[in-house]
């Protein structure tokens, strides 16, 4: 049962305009969320990351909007870039006792056309 | 700073051997985690170490499986009579304490079982 869904393997955008990522989870227990950028044949690098407590959360071109009452969060890159190609993962964690588990979606793959 | 490197960066073995596979952390970092992914999965949780002991290690599919930090800083994975099921991309990712937002991913092992 997956808890933290990405539903669209692929996502195709030109270079300057916006890429919009999206994330759905289904345990109300998550109260942090984390995006992480992963290029062929290296590990997942963090990007950028929200707590439950807020809705928006912004550094440079990135910025992640959590909806908690719809438990979702989608990822703004503006503007895109060809570098930002690669496959971006959403991970949530749990509060409390378990807090360094990482749940991870099953990713999507940006393509930025130049 | 060095990252975390894991080695080997790709292990093809026979069905019924048994592999090793090594992390190294960030120095410093007292916490560790090992993932697994699958072909088209997002990295699923295996076992965390803080310090020397695992102190979760509810993600490990089987007995088949075991990992060891003896010194707290070196992790080694072990996988007893592997499986063609086992084939996956096994990561290893460190913080510096547990609770930290941001976990630091290696490149990771590809682990291919004939």
């Amino acid at each position: 049962d997956q808890q933290v869904k990405q539903n669209s393997p692929s996502l195709s955008v030109q270079e300057g305009r916006i890429s919009i990522l999206n994330c759905d989870y289904t345990n109300s227990m998550f109260d942090y969320f984390l995006w992480y950028k992963k290029y062929p044949a290296e590990g997942p690098t963090f990007l950028i990351s929200i707590s439950s407590i807020k809705d928006k959360n912004e550094d440079g071109r990135f910025t992640v909007f959590l909806n908690k009452s719809a438990k979702h969060l989608s990822l703004h890159i503006v503007p895109s870039q060809p570098g930002d190609s690669a496959v971006y993962f959403c991970a949530a964690r749990y509060s409390g006792g378990s807090n360094y588990k990482l749940t991870f979606g099953k990713g999507t793959l940006l393509t930025v056309n130049p | 700073g060095a990252g975390v490197s894991q080695t080997p960066s790709n292990k093809v073995t026979e069905k019924g051997k048994y592999v090793e596979l090594r992390c190294d952390p960030i120095s410093g970092h007292t916490a560790l985690y090992w993932y697994r992914q699958s072909l088209g999965q997002g990295p699923e949780f295996l076992i965390y170490f803080q310090g020397t002991g695992a102190a979760d290690d509810s993600g490990l599919p089987n007995d088949r499986f075991f990992a060891v930090r003896p010194e707290g800083s070196v992790s080694t994975l072990k996988i007893q009579r592997t499986e063609r099921g086992d084939s996956a991309v096994y990561l290893c990712a460190s913080s510096l304490r547990t609770g930290v937002n941001e976990q630091f991913f290696g490149p990771g092992t590809r682990l291919t079982v004939l």
